[in-house]
């Protein structure tokens, strides 16, 4: 059974500075599909990034890029040039390709920003 | 933003007593989620569905039961709850089966006393 580990279940970042989240998975597949959460005090789910395992390049989104290592299985977020709205809880996700969506999350980051 | 609602956004219930929570979506998506999110646990899979009248069951679907006669409609039931089942509910939504990009709904939650 495919499982998702966030070992972080805290992190604290200076506001304008760079932290990143970190996340492991296990799964025998090779078409797989890695996604970022964040949910933050609203608890509104929000898609930050997705990343496709058949592709090398990792994903970026403005401040928001991953470091996908598809031997290690590991799939880290970093945010860079931090910001107050950035505080939030932190969900990483795995699905595996063409199963209908079904999503694994991992236990999830707090994130908090210092001003 | 999609649009996804959830109804009602607070419940609270006695052991034992039927609850319904429905999400309805405005996007005509296919696919329709319902996850439940607790404390180290990250959120996790009730049961989801496919399409009218197509279900299928999660990994934490004990307890639970789903209905869809409409696309747009995702009814989740409590047949008799119980205090384990105090949650905050998620619906989601994804128009693609392959990707497995989804949105969510804000969110109910419940409290069983």
């Amino acid at each position: 059974a495919q499982t998702v580990t966030q070992s972080q279940p805290e992190m604290s970042v200076q506001e304008a500075e760079t932290v990143t989240l970190s996340c492991t998975y296990d799964t025998s597949e090779s078409d797989y599909y890695l996604f970022w959460y964040k949910q933050p005090p609203s608890r509104q789910m929000i898609l930050v990034i997705r990343q496709e395992a058949y592709k090398q390049q990792n994903a970026t989104e403005n401040r928001f890029s991953v470091n996908f290592q598809k031997a290690a299985k590991s799939f880290s977020l970093k945010i860079s040039d931090s910001q107050l709205g950035d505080a939030a809880m932190y969900f990483c996700a795995y699905s595996k390709y063409n199963q209908g969506g079904k999503l694994i999350f991992g236990q999830g980051t707090e994130l908090s920003v210092k001003p | 933003d999609a649009g996804i609602t959830q109804s009602p956004r607070h419940k609270v219930t006695e052991t034992g007593t039927p609850v319904t929570l429905r999400c309805h979506q405005t996007e005509n998506h296919r696919y329709m989620y319902w996850y439940r999110q607790d404390p180290g646990h990250g959120l996790r899979l009730i049961h989801y569905s496919y399409g009218v009248k197509d279900t299928d069951k999660g990994e934490v679907s004990d307890g639970y039961s789903v209905s869809r006669s409409k696309t747009e409609d995702f009814l989740l039931t409590l047949e008799s709850a119980t205090s384990s089942q105090t949650s905050v509910y998620f619906c989601a939504i994804s128009d693609s089966r392959a990707t497995s990009e989804q949105y969510f709904g804000p969110g109910t939650r419940l409290t069983v006393t």
